[in-house]
């Protein structure tokens, strides 16, 4: 079946650093690949996507490229700031949209 | 105007009772879905539906019960709860339920069973 499998945390980075949040799925078929993030006390937001091989999602300065010879997704930014401390996670979809997340990986930015 | 929206935010109840969570998308979509979030932040599908017809079901306990009045409302009814149904459970919505379509999330219910 499918599966996602991330980097689990917490991460702590201090502002500015380089953001790396590994992500690799299993699958059966062509699945889309998606990045969700929550802040504390909110529900999920899309942060990006993409939807075949070799497409590049991005968003926010976070990019993600959907790697299929290696059955990756990972999750890249620059520069990270404060704002940016939430819990990240990694989706591919299934069965009429349904998501097969990974278990998250928290993020801490400090000043 | 709140895309999708899950009612009560909040709920603590005692160990028997039965609840319900109420979920309503203004979004058009024709797809909706629970998910549970555990403790430590897994999430996982629970249902799905699609034109108000249940598609996904997956291995849930029968005292969760999905209702789904019309395309625009999805609400979960459980009985005789338990300690472990202790979770944030989050509604969301997709336009058509394909794969490439981004799913829109409720603020989530944050169940609390004692």
């Amino acid at each position: 079946g499918n599966s996602v499998t991330q980097m689990e945390g917490p991460v702590t980075l201090s502002e500015e650093a380089f953001l790396t949040i590994n992500c690799t799925y299993t699958a059966t078929g062509y699945p889309s690949l998606f990045w969700y993030v929550q802040y504390p006390g909110e529900g999920l937001q899309l942060l990006l996507k993409a939807t075949k091989a070799d497409d590049k999602g991005s968003n926010k300065g976070f990019e993600a490229t959907y790697r299929k010879e290696t059955t990756s997704f990972h999750l890249e930014k620059g520069s990270v700031q404060v704002s940016d401390s939430a819990v990240y996670f990694c989706a591919l979809s299934g069965i009429v949209g349904a998501l097969n997340f990974g278990k998250g990986t928290s993020l801490l930015v400090t000043p | 105007d709140t895309a999708v929206s899950q009612t009560p935010k909040y709920l603590v109840t005692q160990m028997g009772n039965d609840k319900s969570i109420k979920c309503e998308q203004n979004l058009g979509h024709d797809t909706m879905y629970w998910y549970k979030q555990d403790s430590k932040k897994f999430l996982k599908i629970m249902f799905s539906y699609n034109n108000k017809e249940l598609i996904i079901n997956e291995t849930v306990p029968n005292r969760f019960s999905p209702k789904s009045p019309d395309k625009a409302h999805l609400n979960l009814h459980i009985n005789s709860l338990e300690l472990g149904d202790s979770a944030v459970y989050f509604c969301a919505s997709s336009q058509d339920g394909s794969r490439d379509t981004e799913a829109f999330f409720g603020q989530g219910t944050r169940l609390t069973v004692v």
